[in-house]
């Protein structure tokens, strides 16, 4: 089974410009949640998506958007890139949302470089 | 709301030998999940393995074990038997277990190197 595919691997970006991650989950997964991971704030939780509603987000600006498919491949936004915004975005993915202990599975991320 | 805190931001081992990484967590809910993540250079983070709260058998996975104490809001890990792939970036995470959200709440990390 293909594990969870997040594209492009790097992007290098400037200032102002927007930009747009693709995550594909694993088969069968509904649940699909980002992370912004830097240096100096560490891993932060970005929003969580299933059956195409955002269930959740968290303390980021307006500028940091997502959605999800109808096939549960997911996609998120950033608008008017900041130099701040140069992170490693992660996507993760679980059968379904808060019910047990589904794993979520981890992709290797999106390097976003904002020059 | 919760918390995660790693106080140890690199540690080394020898192969071969026991190392233990420590992590607290701060909330006020009785039932919840943690998790210790693997991050290698290769970027993706891997579970190494997860503790439901009201289960008090700390839980084993090969030569990862964690010792659980809930009183103590502690959560360490311990791996056994070191080996070189072992050296990667370690997470531990929150996650609540009521309110249907998947939502994992990171520590900084702590970095392993493994000596040979």
């Amino acid at each position: 089974k293909a594990g969870v595919t997040q594209t492009p691997r790097y992007l290098i970006k400037t200032r102002g410009q927007q930009v747009t991650l693709s995550c594909s989950p694993i088969s069968g997964h509904r649940s699909v949640s980002w992370y912004q991971q830097t240096p100096g704030q560490g891993l932060q939780f970005l929003f969580e998506y299933f059956s195409e509603t955002q269930r959740n987000k968290g303390n980021f600006p307006g500028r940091f958007s997502g959605r999800q498919f109808s096939n549960s491949r997911s996609e998120m936004n950033v608008s008017t890139l900041e130099l701040g915004d140069s992170a490693l975005y992660l996507c993760a993915s679980s059968l379904s949302p808060g019910q047990g202990v589904y794993i979520q599975y981890f992709g290797a991320g999106t390097r976003l470089s904002v020059l | 709301a919760q918390t995660v805190t790693q106080s140890q931001p690199e540690m080394s081992v020898q192969e071969a030998e026991t190392v233990t990484l420590s992590c607290t967590y701060d909330t006020s809910e009785s039932d919840y999940y943690l998790f210790w993540y693997k991050q290698p250079p290769s970027r993706q983070m891997i579970l190494v393995i997860r503790q439901e709260a009201y289960k008090q058998q700390n839980a084993t996975e090969n030569r990862f074990s964690v010792n659980f104490q809930k009183a103590a809001k502690s959560f360490s890990l311990k791996i056994s038997d070191s080996q070189l792939g072992d050296a990667a970036m370690y997470f531990c995470a929150y996650r609540r277990a009521q309110g249907g959200s998947e939502k994992l709440v990171f520590g900084k990390g702590m970095k392993l190197t493994v000596n040979p």
